[in-house]
């Protein structure tokens, strides 16, 4: 079974500032997708970014991008220019890529971005 | 386009009784999933449909918890005699099967008291 491992329950960072949220996984596949989700007071998830697991190259969404160290198992989000709206709760997810599609989420962290 | 939509939004209900929760997914999307989080944690997978069948109902955690999907679009997740621990947000999403972004629904945040 796949695990996914968000150590830091809380972060803040001062408004235009970097911030850079860590997430490890575990698994023995070689082919999968990674995800980072925000999910505001709302409850709406909503994709940020993802990160197929065969390409080298790190993704890249505007203010986010990841650092992807598929040897360590390592996936963390770094975004820059933080603003007020990046508010929230932010989840790291797994996913196959075969037939079972479902997602396997980390415990969050809560990113507060300070005025 | 409209997005997923949930209804209810909230329910409380009484320790017993029997609920449905309900899913409205993209027009077209022949992927659907609920998803259930409980207060300060992350979602977990509950149960994936793929058109009207439910391809993995591996993460319903007892025989309480069932959901239909009858024509391949809404999907109605039902639990029978509730219990306190069952209260929790439940999330669904869907998806086209050629794209693996999965769209979430607002969710319903269940009371069981």
């Amino acid at each position: 079974a796949q695990t996914v491992t968000q150590s830091q329950p809380e972060m803040s960072v001062q408004e235009a500032e970097t911030v850079t949220l860590s997430c490890t996984y575990d698994t023995s596949e070689n082919n999968y997708y990674l995800f980072w989700y925000k999910q505001p007071p709302s409850r709406q998830m909503i994709l940020v970014i993802r990160q197929e697991a065969y390409k080298q190259q790190n993704a890249t969404e505007n203010r986010f991008s990841v650092n992807f160290q598929k040897a360590a198992k390592s996936f963390s989000l770094k975004i820059s220019d933080s603003q007020l709206g990046d508010t929230a709760m932010y989840f790291c997810a797994f996913m196959h890529s075969g037939s079972a599609r479902q997602l396997t989420f980390g415990s969050g962290t809560q990113l507060t971005v300070l005025p | 386009g409209a997005g997923v939509s949930q209804t209810p939004s909230n329910k409380v209900t009484e320790k017993g009784k029997y609920v449905e929760l309900r899913c409205d997914p993209i027009s077209g999307h022949t992927a659907l999933y609920w998803y259930r989080q409980s207060l300060g944690q992350g979602p977990e997978f509950l149960i994936y449909f793929q058109g009207t069948g439910a391809a993995d109902d591996s993460g319903l955690p007892n025989d309480r918890f069932f959901a239909v999907r009858p024509e391949g679009s809404v999907s109605t997740l039902k639990i029978q005699r509730t219990e306190r621990g069952d209260s929790a947000v439940y999330l669904c999403a869907s998806s086209d099967s050629s794209y693996n972004e999965q769209f979430f629904g607002p969710g319903t945040r269940l009371t069981v008291l």
